[in-house]
């Protein structure tokens, strides 16, 4: 069955420092690869993207992504977090060519520290 | 432009009360989301509409939840009796027509049965 993994449930990291959150997906042929951040009592906003071209995707708020189709993944990577990059990132999968049925992984909720 | 609108959104019931959430999408969107998402969980799609037709409504328990689309436009999901373990977020989503579009959600209606 498809699948979502998110590895790390809860990470910290200081403001300044560099962020990767990890996400890995079980799923036959390449689907198509988004995260989304959630922040406190607010709706989900995606972040970026990756349907096929460039492995490496840039999204909103100084975020990336890059596809690695060996590995199954889809780190989203931030140089230099800021104290408003707190909160919960999800990865979502969807089979190619049907992107509107989702599969979510748990999330990771990110803490920076000042 | 409007982003896609939820409302209530906090409503406490107690349980075994009936309880309607209300969801208006961004203009020209067809397609529309209800997904029901626990403290710490991702999201999990209840229901998904494409104009006023359910396309996917394989994970809405369809003994106490129903949904509606009439004119598929806005929506209205509803639960009757409400349970405790119906305490989540419910959030809505649309987006357009199309394999390669993203999902836009709302900010969720909180929902606590007590």
């Amino acid at each position: 069955a498809q699948s979502v993994t998110q590895p790390d449930i809860h990470i910290t990291v200081s403001e300044g420092a560099s962020l990767e959150l990890r996400c890995n997906y079980s799923y036959g042929a390449t689907p198509y690869l988004f995260w989304y951040v959630q922040s406190p009592g607010q709706g989900l906003q995606l972040l970026l993207k990756y349907f096929s071209g460039d492995t490496l995707v840039q999204g909103i708020k100084g975020f990336e992504a890059e596809f690695k189709r060996s590995q199954s993944s889809f780190n989203l990577r931030k140089p230099s977090v800021h104290w408003s990059d707190a909160a919960e990132y999800f990865c979502a999968v969807a089979p190619s060519g049907n992107n509107r049925k989702l599969i979510w992984g748990l999330g990771t909720s990110l803490a920076v520290n000042p | 432009e409007a982003g896609v609108v939820q409302s209530p959104r906090y409503k406490i019931i107690e349980k075994k009360q009936p309880v309607a959430f209300w969801c208006n999408p961004i203009s020209g969107h067809n397609t529309l989301y209800w997904y029901l998402q626990n403290l710490g969980q991702g999201p999990e799609l209840l229901i998904r509409y494409e104009n006023e037709e359910a396309v996917d409504d394989s994970q809405l328990p369809k003994d106490r939840f129903s949904a509606e689309r009439l004119k598929g436009v806005d929506s209205t999901l509803k639960i009757q009796p409400a349970e405790l373990g119906d305490s989540a977020v419910y959030l809505c989503a649309s987006s357009e027509r199309g394999d390669t579009t993203e999902a836009f959600f709302g900010q969720g209606t909180r929902l606590t049965v007590v």
